[in-house]
């Protein structure tokens, strides 16, 4: 599975977009990349994943760039209780479920 | 429907003692992993099973050992405790369907040795 590299901190203000970025130099053509938030030491929550398309739900779009080297998880409009550390995960599209977690970026939304 | 269950919420074990965890994968779901989580190492994969077989295991000893049932439910043991196995046990569960087969985690059960 590929690596993925993500600051270890950020700070939002509260109300503005928050933009997370993860490197993932080495992916392959067939590994997805997921998005998860883990708060307060609870299980990590699912946010959003894609391959190569920029995608968007409820919670957060994500920004694939075209060589699939890196992306970023933006929240739109941060609140408060979007602080959380949040983990990028590349893992190929089929076969076994074994995610490899990074240090993650622990995001702080300021009041 | 209901997300993954997992009990005990909190357990404290002493060294040398055994201990059994339990997660109840979401309805439907056959695929249930579990990870470790300490400050020191993060999260780490331990094991995964599908429709009662391990398809994959992390590096661990074998200490750590588990097991799945034909309702999907599976159960990790740790045998001979030691001080280094405190950590938040997380269980996650995918249907899986297809290629983009999301994981959900539980709320994990939080291993106190002492």
């Amino acid at each position: 599975d590929a690596k993925t590299t993500q600051p270890p901190s950020m700070d939002c203000a509260e109300g503005r977009a928050a933009n997370l970025p993860c490197n993932h130099s080495t992916i392959s053509g067939n590994e997805y990349v997921y998005w998860y938030r883990q708060i307060h030491s609870q299980g990590p929550q699912y946010i959003i994943h894609g391959l190569k398309n920029n995608e968007t739900n409820e919670m957060a779009s994500l920004i694939i760039t075209e060589d699939r080297k890196s992306s970023t998880l933006i929240l739109p409009h941060a609140t408060l209780r979007d602080t959380a550390v949040y983990y990028c995960i590349v893992r190929f599209t089929s076969g076994t479920y074994k995610y490899i977690f990074g240090t993650g970026t622990r995001l702080k939304v300021l009041a | 429907k209901a997300g993954v269950t997992q009990t005990p919420r909190y357990l404290i074990k002493t060294r040398g003692q055994q201990v059994t965890l339990s997660c109840s994968p979401i309805s439907g779901h056959r695929s249930v992993s579990w990870y470790q989580q300490t400050p020191g190492q993060g999260l780490q994969f331990l094991f995964e099973y599908f429709s009662e077989t391990q398809r994959n295991k992390g590096n661990f000893p074998g200490r750590f050992s588990g097991r799945q049932f034909s309702n999907s439910r599976s159960e990790m043991n740790v045998s001979t405790l030691e001080l280094g196995d405190s950590a938040l046990y997380l269980c996650a569960s995918s249907l899986p369907t297809g290629h983009t087969d999301t994981q959900y985690f539980g709320p994990g059960t939080r291993l106190t040795v002492l």
